[in-house]
C-alpha cells in the first residue's frame, strides 16, 4: 500500500528563516498529496495539496511542488514566523478515500 | 457551520470500563474517518465510512466499534478498554473520495488507567 516518510523533528529555527521540511511517498498510481498542520491542541487541518505530478500546492507562504521523479513532495516557507509554530504532516491519498499520514515533523519558531 | 465536533474533549477510563466518543458533522460529508494519534506518531486510521448504514475497518479497529445511522453522526465505542487505547481521537469527514481533502474536529483526549 502507499506510505509517507517525512523528516523528523523537531525542527528549531529563528524568526525569518527559512524552512524545509522533506517528504517522500511511495505509492501504486498518482495519488493526490497533502499537507496537514496541527497547531498545540487543534485538530488537524489541510494547508495545502496537489493533485497530479508537477502541481505546486501552497498556501500561507507555504509551498510544496509534486515531484514524481523523486516521490517528494518537499514543505517550504522562505521566511518562517512564531505563530508557524506546529507539527506538520505529509499524507498521501489511497484507495476508498483513506489518507496515509507521515509521523509528522515539529516545529518551533523563535523569536 | 461548525464543522466536525467532538465530545467529550478529555475522558480518563478505568480499565474495563467503556464509553463512546461522540462526533458529528454538519457539513453533509458522505465521507466520515476515526483516528487515533499516539504521542510522536503519524494518525493511524481506525475506522471509516463512506455513507449511512456502511462501515468498514481501517489500520487498527481492534478493540473499537462505530455506526452510521444518519449522515451527520459517527460514533465511536470502546468496549473493555485497555491502557493501549490510551490516546488522541480525531474524528473527520471528508465531501467526497476525489481529491480526499479531509476536515478535522479538535480531538478527544482519552486516558485509560
Amino acid at each position: 500500500g502507499n506510505s509517507v516518510t517525512q523528516m523528523e523533528g523537531p525542527v528549531t529555527l529563528s524568526e525569518e528563516a527559512f524552512l524545509t521540511i522533506n517528504c517522500t511517498y511511495t505509492a501504486t498510481g498518482y495519488p493526490s498529496l497533502f499537507w496537514y498542520v496541527q497547531y498545540p491542541g487543534e485538530g488537524l487541518q489541510l494547508l495545502l495539496k496537489a493533485t497530479k505530478a508537477d502541481d505546486k500546492g501552497s498556501n500561507k507562504g507555504f509551498e510544496a511542488t509534486y515531484r514524481k521523479e523523486t516521490t517528494s513532495f518537499h514543505l517550504e516557507k522562505g521566511s518562517v514566523q512564531v505563530s508557524d509554530s506546529a507539527v506538520y504532516f505529509c499524507a498521501t491519498g489511497n484507495q476508498g478515500g483513506k489518507l496515509i499520514f507521515g509521523q509528522g515533523t515539529e516545529l518551533s519558531v523563535k523569536p | 457551520n461548525a464543522g466536525v465536533t467532538q465530545t467529550p474533549k478529555f475522558r480518563i477510563l478505568k480499565i474495563g470500563q467503556s464509553m463512546t466518543l461522540q462526533c458529528t458533522q454538519d457539513m453533509n460529508h458522505n465521507y466520515m474517518y476515526w483516528y487515533r494519534q499516539d504521542p510522536g506518531m503519524g494518525l493511524k486510521l481506525i475506522y471509516y465510512s463512506v455513507g449511512a448504514g456502511i462501515t468498514d475497518k481501517g489500520e487498527v479497529p481492534n478493540g473499537y466499534n462505530v455506526s452510521r445511522s444518519t449522515t451527520e453522526d459517527f460514533p465511536l465505542r470502546l468496549e473493555l478498554a485497555a491502557p493501549s487505547q490510551t490516546s488522541v481521537y480525531f474524528c473527520a469527514s471528508s465531501p467526497t473520495e476525489r481529491g480526499i481533502e479531509q476536515y478535522f474536529g479538535p480531538g478527544t483526549r482519552l486516558t485509560v488507567t
